[in-house]
């Protein structure tokens, strides 16, 4: 166990629906990063959450967003979903002290 | 911006030979490496990191990787390799300073390592 929380483990949603996916970083951690693992894209850098606010975006689409709550769980909303979607999405967190991630183990999102 | 680079798609070597997956790198100012490894339905586990110092980092599983600043690489080896560490394995970057502070991914480089 990594520390890194993430629900619901599996997704299985239609296109045009909305899925909201959890993360709960290790405690102590700050920042919260979410990534797209597909078979084509490889893991691609969605946004960063630090304490709250959102300090960087990478390749997110206008259909996702992304909030951090005060008690630092973070959630990504996907909408208007497509078959493209479907991934392995990953939570990570980090500290100060590690300069890496740890990441959680995924929610994999099939859309139909 | 930053970017990482691995090679090889696809690695294979029998069990008990060394073992080497490649990753170069491009990042502004000084580079903090990582290899990470993932299982299948898994997700992503760290095995090692350099930071500053030694040029050689030993991590976990008797994995090791050693920083090469004018070839900007490092890549990952084991002396003697497992079939348990058959696996994907993921070099990434970030820069030690800057606003793009967040780890950037290599495209990964499938080991087997066959019995």
């Amino acid at each position: 166990d990594s520390g890194v929380t993430q629900t619901p483990k599996h997704l299985i949603t239609a296109t045009g629906q909305r899925v909201t996916l959890r993360c709960s970083p290790r405690s102590g951690d700050l920042s919260v990063y979410w990534y797209q693992q597909s078979l084509d894209q490889g893991l691609q850098f969605l946004i960063q959450y630090y304490n709250g606010e959102e300090r960087a975006k990478g390749n997110i689409l206008e259909r996702f967003s992304a909030q951090q709550f005060p008690d630092l769980h973070s959630e990504l909303n996907l909408s208007s979903l497509e078959l493209g979607d479907s991934a392995l999405y990953f939570c990570a967190s980090s500290s100060r002290t590690f300069y890496g991630y740890t990441f959680g183990s995924g929610t994999r999102l099939t859309v139909v | 911006a930053q970017s990482v680079a691995q090679p090889e798609d696809q690695v294979n070597v029998a069990e008990g030979n060394p073992l080497t997956v490649k990753c170069t790198y491009s990042v502004s100012g000084n580079p903090y490496l990582f290899w990470y490894v993932q299982y299948p339905n898994r997700g992503l586990q760290f095995l090692l990191k350099y930071i500053t110092g030694d040029n050689l980092v030993k991590g976990s599983y008797g994995f090791e990787a050693e920083f090469n600043k004018s070839q900007t690489s490092f890549h990952l080896k084991k002396p003697s390799a497992l079939v348990s560490d058959s696996a994907l394995y993921f070099c990434a970057v970030r820069p030690e300073s800057g606003s793009a502070r967040q780890l950037t991914f290599g495209s990964g480089t499938q080991l087997t390592v066959l019995p």
